[in-house]
């Protein structure tokens, strides 16, 4: 079964903090992704990667940005948090852009 | 560029009527795959069924779905709902096989049955 884990669950933070959320993939899968899920708009694509070190813009990068520095870690930094970046975060894995995307288990994010 | 419509936000009926969750699509591309993910309450989207077939239908526990290109349809159908079949359903589009291709979703649908 493919694992793909989020860290932190949950996460308060006050505007013009920074957030980090981060995730694991032990798939081995070349491609990661990042999507917030909003009511009304579905799942967005913030940034992805097609591996170590490669990061790509997806539909809404605006205000943040994305590092992947290995196959296994990818990550999504908030450099100043804002109240409209509360929302729910997966993370998710795939090989090929026709590959199922297996999902991790989200990130409640909430900034104040 | 590419983009996948849910027209219905939500869609609520009884115990045990049939299923239709529609999915249309737009791309300039000739051989689109498509997917239905399905996410229940408090849980991550996961893969329900996907094709890349014209005409062919697929299916997977319970539900199917035909992709059509003449009409750029993708709707998910099940015969008789389930009260375990309540959930917010994902279409989405991938316009290649290609791995530095990405997946575009639609808004999605949540399906509420009722006993």
């Amino acid at each position: 079964e493919a694992a793909v884990t989020q860290s932190p669950r949950n996460k308060v933070a006050v505007t013009g903090g920074k957030v980090t959320l981060s995730c694991n993939q032990t798939n081995n899968h070349n491609n990661m992704y990042w999507y917030r899920q909003d009511t009304g708009h579905g799942l967005r694509l913030i940034h992805y990667s097609y591996g170590a070190g490669s990061t790509e813009k997806g539909d809404i990068p605006d205000g943040y940005k994305a590092s992947r520095p290995s196959q296994e870690n990818f990550s999504l930094i908030l450099e100043l948090a804002t109240p409209s970046q509360t929302s729910v975060y997966f993370c998710a894995s795939g090989d090929q852009g026709w590959d199922t995307q297996y999902f991790g288990p989200g990130t409640r994010l909430l900034v104040l | 560029g590419d983009s996948v419509t849910q027209t219905e936000g939500l869609v609520t009926l009884t115990e045990g009527l049939p299923v239709m969750l529609n999915c249309t699509y737009q791309t300039i591309y000739s051989n689109p795959f498509l997917f239905w993910y399905v996410q229940h309450l408090n849980e991550s989207p996961r893969l329900l069924l996907k094709s890349f077939t014209d005409n062919k239908r697929t299916e997977h526990q319970g539900f199917h779905a035909t992709l059509h290109k003449s009409s750029s349809s993708f709707h998910l159908q099940k015969s008789s709902a389930q009260l375990s079949d309540s959930a917010l359903y994902y279409c989405a589009l991938s316009d290649s096989p290609s791995n530095t291709n990405k997946v575009v979703f639609g808004t999605g649908t949540r399906l509420q049955v009722l006993p």
